[in-house]
């Protein structure tokens, strides 16, 4: 089976940048999309493709992808940027994968 | 704009088969290079794909539930239906519907439903 793993938990100061990993053996071979999560409401997609936005997700979220590790930047963080953050990646064995997830806690 | 909504029973009993509906509005179930799929989210837990269907009836499941899973469409409702035996107490979950576009190469969740809570008590 295939995995990812992101770390449990992030802490960031309002307008600091926030980063979160994604480790899975060579994801940097395959295209690692990032999804945020917050309580009752339905994941939205802000990464697609290691480093695309999709229409009306703000500047701030970036991707990066290579060698082992994906990574998700959100720069400026806001209060509003709190929340569940996943990545995913598609394996030719297991399907879509997701990761562990990483809860944003913006103090 | 597509739009998914899941419905089905809220409370399923032990070793019972727990079946849901997604209703898809604003596009088709039967439009090409999309792929319709069952994701869930276990209780204070991470995300878990389940499986998706495609082409109206091929599947796709995930290893570790491909004993028990079952993905159907019925092009007629614009619907896409999972059926899950034998659960326990463990496949309590929210449970997410939702559609997948194939970019690249590979594939990325662009439209999700709600989710809906599904729980396994006697």
């Amino acid at each position: 089976s295939y995995e990812l793993t992101q770390p449990p938990s992030v802490s960031v100061s309002p307008g600091q940048t926030a980063s979160i990993t994604c480790s899975g053996d060579k994801l940097g071979d395959k295209y690692a999309c990032w999804y945020q999560l917050k309580p009752g409401q339905s994941p939205v997609l802000v990464i697609y493709q290691d480093t695309k936005r999709p229409s009306g997700i703000p500047e701030r979220f970036s991707g990066s992808n290579s060698g082992n590790t994906a990574t998700l930047t959100i720069s400026g963080t806001q209060a509003l940027d709190e929340a569940d953050y996943y990545c995913q990646a598609w394996d030719s064995s297991a399907g879509d994968v997701f990761g562990t997830g990483t809860k944003v806690t913006v103090l | 704009q597509v739009q998914l909504q899941e419905s089905g029973p809220g409370l399923v009993k032990p070793s019972q088969t727990l079946s849901l509906t997604c209703t898809v509005s604003g596009g088709s179930v039967s439009s090409g290079g999309y792929y319709w799929s069952w994701i869930r989210q276990h209780p204070g837990k991470g995300l878990e794909w389940i499986g998706y269907i495609f082409h109206s009836e091929s599947t796709y499941y995930n290893p570790s539930l491909r004993s028990r899973v079952t993905m159907s469409v019925d092009t007629s409702k614009n619907q896409f239906s999972l059926k899950l035996s034998s659960v326990t107490a463990a496949d309590t979950a929210v449970y997410y519907c939702a559609r997948e576009v194939a970019v690249a190469g590979t594939l990325l969740i662009d439209s999700w439903g709600q989710g809906t809570l599904v729980t396994v008590s006697s």
